[in-house]
């Protein structure tokens, strides 16, 4: 039973420019959240989809979107990337919304800007 | 807003011993759940224990148990015969019920010592 896989494991941008992550739920999930790790910090909550929608979003800036897929994997996207983006961008999913109390989280993305 | 709080940035205790990791929250909501998540070198956000608020019974699983009290709003996290491969970050964490939000504190630092 495949876990939350996400890609790539890290990645080094430059600023100003975009950045693409994805990750693949766990088997039988359809809910994706993504959360932003800075150095040192606890996770941040960025925002959460289901159904190929949006359903929550914490305080995050709109240069931060995403996406969902029929399949259920999701993609995060951030543009116009500051210094203050490098961080450990972690996925989570669940089955089905409120459920967050079974979210299994992925091995995150590294995103280190210069 | 809810808030979590973690008091102790860096702990260490030999292998063997008890240690007792400190948690503290905010919060208006009734409903709810606490976590204490593990992340090791590896990254990977792993569930140590959850507890529902509504029960009164703390929760244990194995060498892991917890001392919530609700009125006090602390939610500590004991690791009995701790082990080499405790050594990780814990983060305590909070989820309001039917939402898939977590709330992160800054997490504690364990070393467990050889």
């Amino acid at each position: 039973d495949a876990g939350v896989t996400q890609s790539p494991t890290h990645l080094i941008k430059t600023r100003g420019q975009q950045v693409t992550l994805r990750c693949s739920p766990k088997s039988g999930h359809d809910t994706v959240s993504w959360y932003q790790q800075a150095l040192g910090q606890g996770p941040q909550f960025i925002f959460q989809y289901y159904e190929e929608e949006e359903r929550q979003r914490g305080n995050f800036p709109d240069r931060f979107s995403g996406h969902q897929f029929p399949n259920y994997s999701s993609e995060l996207n951030v543009n116009a990337l500051l210094l203050g983006d490098s961080a450990l961008y972690l996925c989570a999913s669940s089955r089905g919304t409120g459920q967050g109390y079974e979210q299994y989280f992925g091995p995150g993305t590294r995103l280190t800007v210069t | 807003a809810q808030t979590v709080t973690q008091s102790q940035p860096e702990m260490s205790v030999q292998e063997a011993e008890t240690v007792t990791l400190s948690c503290t929250y905010d919060t208006s909501e009734n409903n709810y759940y606490l976590f204490w998540y593990k992340q090791p070198p590896s990254r990977q956000m792993i569930l140590v224990i959850r507890q529902e608020a509504y029960k009164q019974q703390n929760a244990t699983e194995n060498r892991f148990s917890v001392n919530f009290q609700k009125a006090a709003k602390s939610f500590s996290l004991k690791i009995s015969d701790s082990q080499l491969g405790d050594t990780a970050m814990y983060f305590c964490a909070f989820m309001k019920r039917r939402d898939d939000k977590i709330i992160f504190g800054k997490g504690t630092r364990l070393h467990i010592l050889p």
